[in-house]
């Protein structure tokens, strides 16, 4: 089956600085690629996604590159704001509904 | 909006005890999920439902069973609950027409005894 490693566990950043977070999948066939964000107590949340026909997309503060030759994927916040404070979960999938999730990784945004 | 609720958010459990977890969505989506979200480990699909009466086994259904007899109703059993099965359960459902995201229930934290 598909295996998702993202990179890394812990990121702490200054208020305003830039986070990227790193999802690496094993699967060539997978083709959807989709990035959620749990803030503390609350359900997982669909942020931005990106198809394998794709390279790059961004909505305001987030974007999502994607190298399909080395089977990487990424998610880039710039401008970070307190509200980022969150985890954020990568995932990987050839069918759009059956996904493998990424470990997770804890941002903290410091003030 | 979307509503996908779980029964309980606490649940304490002893060991060998058979526990149900249920989960009811409100959108008429075909496809139900069970995870279980563990810290380190991420969310790991333990049985999903793409129909009524359909199921199909994700990455660790060991120690799990699932049930659909409604479409808008999926649960997940634990025939005899043991001490590994501690975890947050989140249960999520997915439409096929519209947009991608799966919407998530707020979770239920289980504990076993």
């Amino acid at each position: 089956g598909e295996n998702v490693e993202q990179h890394p566990s812990t990121l702490s950043v200054q208020e305003g600085d830039s986070a990227v977070i790193k999802c690496t999948y094993s699967d060539s066939a997978s083709n959807y690629f989709p990035w959620y964000k749990q803030e503390l107590g609350k359900r997982p949340q669909l942020i931005i996604d990106i198809r394998s026909n794709v390279g790059e997309k961004k909505d305001q503060r987030i974007a999502v590159t994607l190298n399909k030759t080395a089977k990487h994927f990424s998610l880039h916040i710039t401008e970070t704001q307190p509200e980022d404070s969150a985890v954020y979960f990568c995932a990987a999938s050839i069918n759009d509904y059956k996904l493998s999730f990424g470990a997770g990784t804890t941002v903290t945004v410091r003030a | 909006d979307v509503k996908v609720t779980q029964s309980s958010r606490y649940l304490v459990k002893r060991t060998g005890e058979k526990v149900f977890l249920e989960c009811v969505q409100d959108m008429d989506h075909e496809n139900m999920f069970w995870y279980r979200q563990d810290p380190g480990l991420g969310l790991r699909l333990i049985y999903f439902s793409y129909d009524v009466k359909m199921k199909e086994k994700g990455d660790i259904p060991e120690g799990y069973s699932v049930s659909r007899e409604k479409k808008e109703r999926f649960s997940l059993i634990l025939e005899s609950a043991s001490t590994n099965q501690t975890s947050m359960y989140l249960c999520a459902t997915y439409g096929t027409s519209g947009y991608n995201e799966q919407f998530f229930g707020p979770g239920t934290r289980l504990t076993v005894l």
